[in-house]
């Protein structure tokens, strides 16, 4: 089944403490692209890669770090997270620059 | 900047009543304008591409138009299960990598 997965689904850590989102995709797509969603601000994007090694800035990128080191992984990484990166996280993919994307499941992060 | 703004923010519905929703968009040349369904705790998922003024879309009882300010997706004869939050994104030709989301319409259709 084509998919986009997501780990962990579920996290709850303290300020300070580095952690890793992981994201793959079995599609062969070539774009990667991270999201947070918080109520009443919609979907936001906070790093974007057009293939491996390739990356780039979306709107919100302080405080994260990406990597694309093989085509069908995306992890983010918080370094030291922060209470305001409690939030919702999307990791989505797509064949081509400015096509249909498809999106993982999401991580509720709280950072307390 | 990109920026997209859809309204109402949230609007219910009795089943069969069809409707429109509406979103308005500032982009420096509109690459393609993307609508999304999004059910309560899972990921956007793909509804319709639009790429020029125009241009109309279907699927279902779901209905997308474009103009060169604003796209409607109109809701025709809706079902309880077309409830769900509606996601509308730009991209624009000076960044085709770059969605710029708005914050989403949230459709309850009650039986």
């Amino acid at each position: 089944e084509a998919q986009v997965t997501q780990n962990p689904r579920y996290l709850i850590t303290v300020t300070g403490k580095k952690l890793t989102v992981t994201c793959s995709q079995n599609m062969n797509h070539e774009y990667m692209s991270w999201y947070r969603q918080d109520p009443g601000l919609g979907l936001r994007q906070i790093y974007y890669s057009m293939n491996v090694e390739v990356t780039d800035k979306g709107d919100v990128p302080e405080g994260y770090k990406v990597s694309r080191k093989e085509k069908r992984n995306f992890p983010l990484i918080l370094e030291s997270p922060s209470p305001n990166q409690t939030s919702l996280y999307f990791c989505a993919s797509s064949l081509s620059r400015n096509g249909e994307q498809f999106f993982g499941p999401g991580t509720r992060l709280t950072v307390l | 900047e990109d920026q997209v703004t859809q309204s109402p923010e949230a609007l219910r519905l009795q089943e069969g009543e069809s409707s429109s929703l509406n979103c308005s968009y500032t982009v420096s040349g509109l690459r393609g304008l993307f609508w999304y369904r999004q059910d309560p705790g899972k990921g956007p998922e793909f509804l319709f591409t639009l790429y020029s003024a125009g241009e109309e879309k279907e699927k279902e009882r779901l209905k997308a138009t474009l103009t060169k300010k604003e796209s409607f997706l109109h809701i025709t004869a809706p079902k309880p299960e077309d409830s769900a939050t509606y996601l509308c994104a730009v991209t624009s030709l000076s960044n085709d990598y770059k969605l710029s989301f708005g914050a989403g319409t949230t459709v309850t259709v009650r039986a």
